[in-house]
């Protein structure tokens, strides 16, 4: 496996709360992810940076934020979790096109 | 708006049938088509990309243009191919990737 990891590997907050994710990577690549992954629905991207301080919207932004202080780390913030928000996060990290995925966060949010 | 279609939630073949997972795309360039899998437990893996033209694991995919397609075919399916399959697109220079819905697939001994 590439090297990427998330943390934490789950969690259970309740709603109204913030919740921070981590991805970390040790590979240098220059693209970061963070994708939803729901059924019925697939993988979703939520965020993407481009390299250090650049970041952009994908399909689902509405509720999280990102921040991207360092290459190695891709942050995702969930401003004030909702039920909606129950899920399971993907963290990727991409170069040439292609993307590896890290062990993914399972989120509830009670 | 560039969309991926999986229009099977669920596919089962028995041991030693062909497989063939339906990709259709909606995207009026050129595309950069992919097939992901995730294995049970574990996370998920590139296994094709079109560009490649590789057989991956049995597996082959072809881009077909004039159907707006990306099919994942094997002919000849192991149980070890039990898993969920993601067909996704991105666009170049973009680096923004959409992906399908996903296909179970189910092979039975």
């Amino acid at each position: 496996d590439a090297g990427i990891t998330q943390s934490p590997r789950h969690k259970v907050t309740e709603t109204g709360t913030p919740v921070t994710l981590r991805c970390h990577q040790t590979e240098n690549h220059r693209y970061m992810y963070w994708y939803r992954q729901d059924p019925g629905h697939g993988l979703r991207l939520i965020h993407y940076s481009y390299g250090v301080k650049d970041t952009d919207k994908g399909e689902v932004s509405d509720g999280y934020s990102v921040s991207r202080s360092k290459t190695e780390d891709f942050l995702l913030t969930l401003e004030s979790a909702t039920s909606s928000q129950t899920s399971v996060y993907f963290c990727a990290i991409g170069q040439n096109y292609e993307q590896y995925f890290g062990p993914g966060t399972r989120l509830t949010v009670t | 708006a560039q969309r991926v279609t999986q229009p099977e939630k669920l596919l089962s073949v028995f041991k030693g049938a062909p497989v063939e997972l339906k990709c259709n795309y909606s995207y009026s360039g050129s595309p950069e088509l992919f097939w992901y899998v995730q294995y049970s437990r574990q996370r998920l893996q590139l296994l094709l990309r079109h560009i490649s033209r590789e057989s991956i694991k049995g597996f082959t995919a072809d881009l077909n243009k004039g159907e707006t397609s990306f099919h994942l075919k094997k002919p000849f399916a192991q149980e070890e191919d039990s898993a969920m399959y993601y067909c996704a697109l991105t666009t170049s220079g973009t680096y923004k990737y959409i992906f399908g819905t996903g296909t179970r697939l189910k092979v039975l001994a």
